[in-house]
């Protein structure tokens, strides 16, 4: 059974601050997902990364996927209150089947 | 094409009534996903299918857990003699069979009373 481990759980900090959340798994992954999901709706897809030590960047968020697809981190810059949400990563599954999802970093920005 | 559509949004039920939920696909999507979520806890995987064949079905899901997609397009789940532990956010996925990039719909939020 391939897991992601998610850290932290929760995560408040003040508007401005920069922030890393972390995706960790001991299973290989053909690629992962990182999904923002707001309450009561589902989760919106960020950005995909395939290449070991790949690194995306999207506006003030910077994704970065590990050497051995194991792992993966996100570094958000200057937050802001719009940031507020359900982070989760997802790893895709060989032959593109299923997903395996992890249990989420809780970001709270307060203005 | 204005993404996935999930029927009904929010479902109240009493406990041992069936329900079923209805997910409507990106057209040009052949995968369809159905997860479960819980408070606190990430999407939990239920079953998919690629066009009109299941593929694969969670082990951890009941015999009162089915799914059909009759045609390759829309899909249906439907929960028989729900539980009070049936609980839970119901959300559907589409995506390209070559890649795991999910599109998801907002989701049905079911509460067993």
């Amino acid at each position: 059974t391939q897991l992601l481990e998610q850290s932290p759980q929760f995560l408040s900090i003040q508007e401005g601050e920069n922030l890393t959340v972390y995706c960790n798994s001991s299973s290989v992954f053909s690629s992962l997902q990182w999904y923002r999901q707001e309450p009561g709706e589902g989760p919106v897809l960020l950005v995909t990364v395939v290449t070991g030590g790949e690194v995306k960047k999207l506006k003030r968020l910077t994704f970065q996927f590990g050497d051995a697809r194991k792992d993966s981190s996100l570094h958000i810059t200057a937050a802001q209150p719009g940031d507020t949400g359900l982070y989760l990563c997802a790893g895709g599954g060989t032959n593109a089947g299923k997903s395996t999802f992890g249990d989420g970093t809780t970001l709270t920005v307060k203005p | 094409d204005t993404g996935v559509s999930q029927d009904p949004r929010h479902k109240i039920t009493k406990r041992g009534q069936n329900v079923t939920f209805r997910c409507d696909p990106i057209s040009e999507h052949n995968r369809l996903y159905w997860y479960r979520q819980t408070l606190g806890q990430g999407p939990e995987f239920l079953t998919y299918f690629q066009n009109e064949a299941q593929l694969e079905k969670s082990r951890l899901l009941s015999d009162r857990f089915s799914a059909e997609r009759p045609k390759g397009s829309f899909s249906t789940l439907e929960i028989q003699r729900t539980e009070q532990g049936d609980s839970a956010m119901y959300l559907c996925a589409s995506s390209l069979r070559t890649d795991s990039v999910y599109t998801f719909g907002s989701g049905t939020r079911l509460t067993v009373v």
